[in-house]
């Protein structure tokens, strides 16, 4: 039934270790989108994937790699993790822009 | 460049009184996209409203309003009779075109106390 889901949901994990975070969507979406929001909220758009293509990268670190093996999924590999990366990273997904986007749950990353 | 302002940080209210978010944006383009967002304390992004930068029409859902008005730039959300469950952060956020494709930018958010 869940329309877009992350793994994991919690993700702890100590300074330097390589990380991935993976989102599915069953909507039949053509677009895919990782945002970040950091400990005030604030939310902000990292990339943008439609039928596998990368579409927007914002100024994100080379540390943070997407990767869309289908239109359907969509995940977020982070090398060499940093004290800065601890945030809450949403994936999204919506028909081509700018049509409503619809998000996942969130996955709460702690780099200790 | 594309901008959303939401000027208020936080707002607390007691239940049954109306509230007003305001949403202010900044955009060259004459095709855009406005939504409302609203994120829970159990942390999910829940959507709420989007609307066509042609379509002016204020629209009304339940205890749900939203004024949007060209002029002013702004795309304002009211809650009437509000309630607890209404406690939330909200989120106003713009798309218009960019290379590549639409870029969509939230406001800072504003988030809503309802004290029972």
């Amino acid at each position: 039934d869940t329309a877009v889901s992350q793994t994991p949901k919690y993700l702890v994990t100590q300074m330097g270790n390589d990380k991935s975070i993976k989102c599915e969507q069953n909507l039949g979406h053509d677009t895919m989108y990782w945002y970040k929001q950091d400990s005030k909220k604030f939310l902000k758009i990292m990339f943008s994937y439609n039928n596998k293509e990368l579409i927007i990268n914002e100024t994100v670190p080379n540390r943070f790699s997407p990767k869309s093996p289908d239109k359907a999924h969509l995940n977020l590999h982070i090398n060499s993790l940093e004290l800065g990366d601890s945030a809450v990273y949403f994936c999204a997904s919506s028909f081509i822009p700018p049509d409503t986007q619809y998000f996942g749950p969130g996955t709460r990353l702690t780099v200790l | 460049a594309q901008k959303v302002t939401q000027a208020q940080t936080e707002i607390s209210v007691v239940e049954k009184e109306d509230v007003t978010l305001d949403c202010v944006y900044e955009t060259r383009d004459t095709t855009y996209y406005l939504f409302w967002y609203k994120q829970p304390p159990s942390g999910e992004l829940v959507f709420l409203i989007r609307r066509n930068s042609f379509d002016e029409q204020n629209e009304i859902s339940g205890r749900y309003s939203w004024n949007f008005q060209k002029s002013t730039s702004s795309f304002n959300f009211t809650i009437t009779a509000s309630q607890v469950v209404d406690s939330a952060v909200y989120f106003c956020a713009l798309s218009e075109a960019s290379t590549g494709g639409f870029k969509t930018i939230f406001g800072a958010g504003t988030r809503l106390f309802v004290k029972a």
